[in-house]
């Protein structure tokens, strides 16, 4: 059975600086996507990065990138030059064509002003 | 376009009774799931409906928790004699068939359940 651990339940950033939140996952599965939501206080549940195992290429979006080792079974995420509105939880999830995602028990990140 | 949807938004009943959730999907998705998400936990699979049928059942906890679809839209998940431990954020998602490349699922804002 896949699992997704996330080991760090808190983090905090000052405003404009980066920070790295951890996801490992454990699969036997080759072809799968990895996937970090963002879900601040509204509790939606937004898409902040997708990856497919297949692909060697870190994904990026804007200020968001991974860093994702296959090998290593690790998928974290960087967030550069956060901003205060990036305050929320942050879930790292596993799909494979189970049609539904396994996700880790988040990560809350603070950033100060 | 509309996202997905969800009512009530805030639920509180007592101990005992039955509720009923409702999910509304984005238009022409077929894909619907429900979530659940326990206070500090993350969120936990309940149940994916493709179409009107529900491939996958595997996650729903116990036999007082079920779930329907009706016309390829609007799900219900109902939970009879409610106990505290159901006391959770239900979360509904729907994905649609052409995103089988991304295998994004869009979600709605949930439903805040209290069992007193």
């Amino acid at each position: 059975a896949q699992t997704v651990t996330q080991s760090q339940p808190e983090m905090s950033v000052q405003e404009a600086e980066t920070v790295t939140l951890s996801c490992t996952y454990d699969t036997s599965e080759n072809n799968y996507y990895l996937f970090w939501y963002k879900q601040p206080p509204s509790r939606q549940m937004i898409l902040v990065i997708r990856q497919e195992a297949y692909k060697q290429q870190n994904a990026t979006e804007n200020r968001f990138s991974v860093n994702f080792q296959k090998a290593a079974k690790s998928f974290s995420l960087k967030i550069s030059d956060s901003q205060l509105g990036d305050t929320a939880m942050y879930f790292c999830a596993f799909f494979y064509n189970t049609d539904k995602l396994i996700f880790g028990t988040g990560t809350r990140l603070q950033v100060f002003p | 376009g509309a996202g997905v949807s969800q009512s009530p938004s805030n639920k509180v009943t007592e101990k005992g009774k039955d509720v009923e959730l409702r999910c509304d999907p984005i238009s022409g998705h077929t894909a619907l799931y429900w979530y659940r998400q326990s206070l500090g936990q993350g969120l936990e699979f309940l149940i994916y409906f493709q179409g009107n049928s529900a491939p996958d059942k595997s996650g729903l906890p116990s036999d007082r928790f079920s779930a329907e679809r009706t016309g390829g839209s609007v799900s219900t998940l109902t939970i009879q004699r409610t106990q505290q431990e159901d006391s959770a954020v239900y979360l509904c998602a729907s994905s649609s068939p052409r995103d089988t490349i991304t295998y994004e699922q869009y979600f709605g804002p949930g439903t805040r359940l209290t069992v007193t």
